[in-house]
């Protein structure tokens, strides 16, 4: 069945410092990936979407990802961190066309990023 | 931003009433999404739908059902809650296609006691 695991449910880091978030997939085959942030109270925002081509993905804020194929990896990066990036982190997937295609969008269970100031 | 309206905002039930959600759209989206969010279980697709009368089932649908007559309307139905369908209820719409991303609406924080 179709997965997403994110490793780490909560992670801190300073602000200025650098982040990068982890999201492995379960398809071997290239599906479609996301990556959205929810800050406190409020629904989710897209972040960034990868579904074919250039395997790192430049997004909103700041953020950038990186699909490695090798890996059935995902993961999110950030140079410098912002107090305003505190918000908690969703990786989701859904299968490529390449796979029959689907509109089934699977998330994984999130990371919390707190900033320190 | 997206036209997604989610109603109620927040509802305290009982144990075994029927309770509906609806989500209402304005962007004339084929897709529909019913997702529940818990804590450290992310956010899981209950049931989706991909047309007027179209609908599937998603990871957590035992308990839910749904209904769409209409293009900007989707029900999500719990004919009798339970304590552990205590959550918060998000809806998203989508255009669908390759690619095409999520819209989601503010959600609903359901409690059943």
């Amino acid at each position: 069945a179709q997965s997403v695991t994110q490793p780490d449910i909560h992670i801190t880091v300073s602000e200025g410092a650098s982040l990068e978030l982890r999201c492995n997939y379960s398809y071997g085959a290239t599906p479609y990936l996301f990556w959205y942030v929810q800050s406190p109270g409020q629904g989710l925002q897209l972040l960034l979407k990868y579904f074919s081509g250039d395997t790192l993905v430049q997004g909103i804020k700041g953020f950038e990802a990186e699909f490695k194929r090798s890996q059935s990896s995902f993961n999110l990066r950030k140079p410098s961190v912002h107090w305003s990036d505190a918000a908690e982190y969703f990786c989701a997937s859904r299968r490529g066309s390449a796979q029959g295609g689907s509109e089934k969008l699977v998330f994984g269970k999130g990371t919390k990023l707190t900033v320190n100031p | 931003d997206a036209g997604i309206t989610q109603s109620p905002r927040h509802k305290v039930t009982e144990t075994g009433t029927p309770v509906t959600l609806r989500c209402h759209q304005t962007e004339n989206h084929r897709y529909m999404y019913w997702y529940r969010q818990d804590p450290g279980h992310g956010l899981r697709l209950i049931h989706y739908s991909y047309g007027v009368k179209d609908t599937d089932k998603g990871e957590v649908s035992d308990g839910y059902s749904v209904s769409r007559s209409k293009t900007e309307d989707f029900l999500l139905t719990l004919e009798s809650a339970t304590s552990s369908q205590t959550s918060v209820y998000f809806c998203a719409i989508s255009p669908g296609g390759r690619g095409e991303k999520l819209f989601f609406g503010s959600g609903t924080q359901l409690s059943v006691l």
